[in-house]
Formats: structure tokens, sequence, C-alpha cells
């Protein structure tokens, strides 16, 4: 069972928007920020989104991060076939002295 | 270009030990804390550990599945780090990806990945 919870999958069509969101406690996600990776089929991890809603330089504006509380969601507006992947949620946790991950959400493009 | 590439991954029996490298390049590497995650095949990311920069004291901290039996280290002449794996356990079977930490506003992030080593555990 990951620290960071996070719903298995999710779909949508090709231009729509789907939001991944992800739940922790006070001692990761209430206490520190939210980074996201997106994982395409075979590749290593990659940063989507760092310090809750900040975005590497050349990401998409398509993805918006935001953070309330314990919980973090992860927006990816006008969906392409390439936004395949699965994406994490990532935060320090206090209490363990070390990082949380989301189990992870696989996105499929119908 | 900042590349990190693992290599050491393998086969090994239940109870062995094997010892990962990564090769970093491409930036300053003494002043980066590193970090090691893992993800068993068709499971989630799991962070194994990380040793800090030795401005910083060069600790490590490891996760509570692999506290004792794994031990990072770095060796910043050769721009090297490395996770050494003892009394492996099946459920230890993972690729094996080599992180570098950033820091923004005193928060940290993983910025670079290597392409992943496969350690496999299995009689």
């Amino acid at each position: 069972q990951s620290v960071l919870t996070q719903s298995p999958s999710t779909s949508g069509t090709p231009g729509q928007g789907v939001t991944i969101s992800c739940s922790g406690s006070r001692s990761n996600i209430g206490g520190s920020t939210v980074n996201w990776y997106q994982q395409l089929p075979g590749t290593a991890p990659k940063l989507l989104i760092y310090s809750n809603n900040q975005r590497p330089s050349g990401v998409p504006d398509r993805f918006s991060g935001s953070k309330s509380g314990t919980s973090a969601s992860l927006a990816i507006s006008g969906l392409q076939s390439e936004d395949e992947a699965d994406y994490y949620c990532a935060a320090w946790d206090d209490s363990l002295n070390g990082w949380v991950f989301g189990g992870g959400t696989k996105l499929t493009v119908l | 270009e900042v590349q990190l590439v693992e290599s050491g991954g393998g086969l090994v029996k239940p109870g062995g030990s094997l010892r990962l490298s990564c090769a970093a390049s491409g930036f300053t590497f003494s002043n980066a804390w590193m970090s090691w995650v893992r993800q068993a095949p068709g499971k989630g990311l799991e962070w194994v550990g990380r040793i800090k920069s030795n401005a910083d004291g060069g600790t490590t901290d490891n996760a509570a599945p692999v506290k004792g039996r794994f031990t990072i280290s770095r060796d910043d002449s050769k721009n090297m780090l490395y996770l050494q794996m003892n009394s492996l356990k099946t459920e230890d079977t993972a690729v094996y990806y080599c992180t570098r930490r950033r820091a923004v506003a005193g928060k940290g992030l993983f910025d670079y990945w290597g392409q992943g080593t496969l350690v496999t555990v299995s009689s």
C-alpha cells in the first residue's frame, strides 16, 4: 500500500480534460510540496510538475497542478494520445523521513 | 546535458549481494543530493534512499524496507553513486533508478532520472 493514494486508472478522449487526484496526510502533502512524474510506457519517470504547480521547461501548459490541505491534483486539458502514461504524485514525509509516492494512475486516451 | 547511467543489475539468489553504480555527468555531481528509486515489475515507484552532498554532511537515509541491508555511497572524484545491496530478498526485484534531487525554495524534486537497471532476485 502506497502512503499517497491515487486512483489506479482514468481515461478520456482526445481534446477532453482529466484530473488525477492524490491524497495524503499532514506529515507529507500537508507539510510539504507535491511533485508529479509522468512515466511513458517502457521509459524512466520524468518530472512533470514540481512545487505543487510549477512546470519545468518544456512541459506544455496543458498540464497543471494544485494542492489544498492534504490533497493534490494534476489536471490535463486537451488530451493527446501521447499523454497516455502512468502519473505519480510524490512528497517528502516528515514522519517517515523519506520520500513517498502515490501508487500511480494509468491514463488511457481512448 | 545531464546524464545518469546505471549499471550493475542482474540475477542474484536470495540472500545474495549486488552493487549498483550510477555514472553522473553534465552537472557538478559533488553539489548534488542523490537518491535511488525502484519499481517492481508492474508496480509503482518506491523511494529506496538518498545521500546528501558532502558539503551538507554526506549523510544517508534509507526507506524502512531496505534499512540495514542497503547502503548508499558516493565517490565525488569519479562522479559516481553506488547502491550496495546485501541480504537480498525476492521482493527487492525491481528496476532501480538513480535520480538527482534539486531544491526549489528549500523543497526537493527529482529533476533527472537514469534509464534504470533491472535487479532480479530469484533462486
